[in-house]
């Protein structure tokens, strides 16, 4: 199985400040069609998760520009330019590649 | 405007099986798409169950494979999940969602670009 590890797990950040976000993998996370399925996702306090990121740098729709993901086989960073109050939640990434595993999270909260 | 609700019984006794439906509008699940569960027990993160395309094949975590069964309903546009022989460690919020998979074979399966939309998820504990 691929592990998906997610650091820091606590990100504490101060509003208006920007925050980052790092996920490995535990092998490369290239498909046979060429692709590189890794996404994220946001899960705001009580509610299901939403897909902010997919494969590695697109936005989905919705989504602030704020958000940006990059990376590359087994190194992966989402980041936000400028953090609100609205994106307090836990972060996920996943990878898509072989099956799909999820990162165990990361927990952002303002300063 | 694609929605997913799930339903089934909040409280589930320790050896039983675990039922759920998830009840999709505003698309059918015979048009495209693979359609699937997710997991989260409480305070934990995020666990594929398994995820299918319409008359075609169904793919299981392997973890779960043993005690999982996917099936569709096509009639009420539904789709429906069973658990069976629970324990407290299948304690969890149980999402369903819709993903844009890539079926490759009858045992392999990838979930691409994650799931895009997502019911609001169930809590279903497992307590005598």
């Amino acid at each position: 199985d691929v592990v998906m590890t997610q650091s820091p797990l606590s990100l504490p950040v101060t509003l208006g400040q920007p925050a980052s976000i790092s996920c490995r993998s535990s092998q490369s996370l290239v498909h046979s069609d060429g692709n590189t399925y890794l996404n994220w996702f946001q899960q705001r306090p009580g509610q299901s998760p939403r897909r902010l990121i997919y494969k590695v740098s697109n936005r989905a729709s919705g989504v602030p520009d704020r958000f940006s993901g990059s990376g590359s086989g087994t190194d992966f960073t989402l980041k936000i330019s400028r953090v609100e109050a609205e994106d307090v939640g836990v972060y996920y990434c996943m990878q898509g590649t072989h099956w799909g595993t999820f990162g165990q999270g990361t927990k952002v909260e303002i300063k | 405007q694609v929605q997913l609700q799930e339903s089934g019984p909040g409280l589930v006794k320790p050896s039983e099986t675990l039922s759920l439906i998830c009840t999709v509008s505003g698309y059918s699940i015979t048009s495209g798409f693979y359609w699937g569960w997710i997991r989260q027990p409480p305070g934990k993160g995020l666990e594929w169950i398994g995820s299918f395309y319409h008359s075609g094949n169904t793919y299981y975590n392997t973890s779960l494979k043993s005690r999982v069964t996917i099936s569709e309903d096509k009639a009420k546009n539904q789709f429906s999940l069973k658990l069976r022989s629970v324990t407290a460690a299948d304690t969890a919020v149980y999402f369903c969602m819709r993903e844009s998979g890539l079926g490759c074979g009858d045992d392999c399966y990838s979930q691409g670009s994650g799931p895009e939309n997502w019911g609001q998820g169930t809590l279903v504990t497992v307590s005598s």
